[in-house]
């Protein structure tokens, strides 16, 4: 069964200063992908960057890449130049099944320091 | 740009009432989800519907159901509120159900739902 685990519950990270997120991802399925997700305090779910799993490179949106390792089932989201405002839980996703279903992480809360 | 609405926001409900979420998507999207989020946990799959006409369960089905009421609309619900259907309830709809970036799923603001 697919399985998603962040094995950080919360992170620090100075103003300015990169920062990783990890996730490890767990699927029988021979094509898939991978997706982050930001949920700042107000609640809502934001989509950040997805990733394939036949995609030859690594995604990058902005500040956001993905360094994905698919022999080792890693999809981690490298965050630069953090700001302020990326404080915020973080979940990583992929499907289960078929039909686009997705499984979530537990999430790593990431705070920003000033 | 809407993008996916739900309502209400917030709700308050005695066990054993009844309520129907509702969610609308104006991208025109083929696929809609119905998720939820308790404390300390990422979302969990409740039902979805790949298109237009179709619903399946997810990952936690009982005690809901679902109705897709045409492309835009897909409403969820609780026939008999339980406590343990207190949670933060979000839709969300894809473009299609499968094949990269097409597949990615954008959610609404979410409903939080107090059972007592």
């Amino acid at each position: 069964a697919q399985k998603i685990t962040q094995t950080q519950p919360g992170m620090f990270v100075q103003e300015k200063e990169a920062v990783t997120l990890d996730c490890t991802y767990d699927t029988s399925d021979p094509s898939y992908g991978l997706f982050w997700y930001k949920q700042p305090s107000s609640g809502e779910m934001i989509f950040l960057i997805y990733q394939g799993s036949y995609d030859q490179q690594n995604a990058t949106e902005g500040r956001y890449s993905l360094n994905f390792q698919k022999a080792r089932k890693s999809a981690n989201l490298v965050i630069s130049a953090s700001q302020l405002g990326d404080s915020a839980m973080y979940f990583c996703a992929t499907h289960y099944d078929q039909g686009g279903k997705l499984i979530f992480g537990q999430g790593t809360e990431l705070s920003v320091k000033p | 740009n809407a993008g996916v609405t739900q309502t209400p926001k917030f709700q308050v409900l005695k066990t054993g009432q009844s309520m129907t979420l509702q969610c609308a998507q104006d991208m025109n999207h083929n696929s809609m989800y119905w998720y939820r989020q308790d404390p300390g946990m990422g979302l969990r799959l409740i039902y979805y519907s790949a298109s237009e006409g179709t619903t399946d369960k997810g990952e936690v089905p009982n005690g809901y159901n679902v109705s897709r009421l045409n492309k835009r609309e897909f409403s969820l619900r609780l026939e008999s509120a339980a406590p343990s259907q207190t949670s933060v309830y979000f839709c969300a709809s894809s473009e299609n159900p499968s094949g990269g970036l097409q597949e990615t799923q954008y959610f609404g603001p979410g409903t939080r739902l107090l059972v007592l």
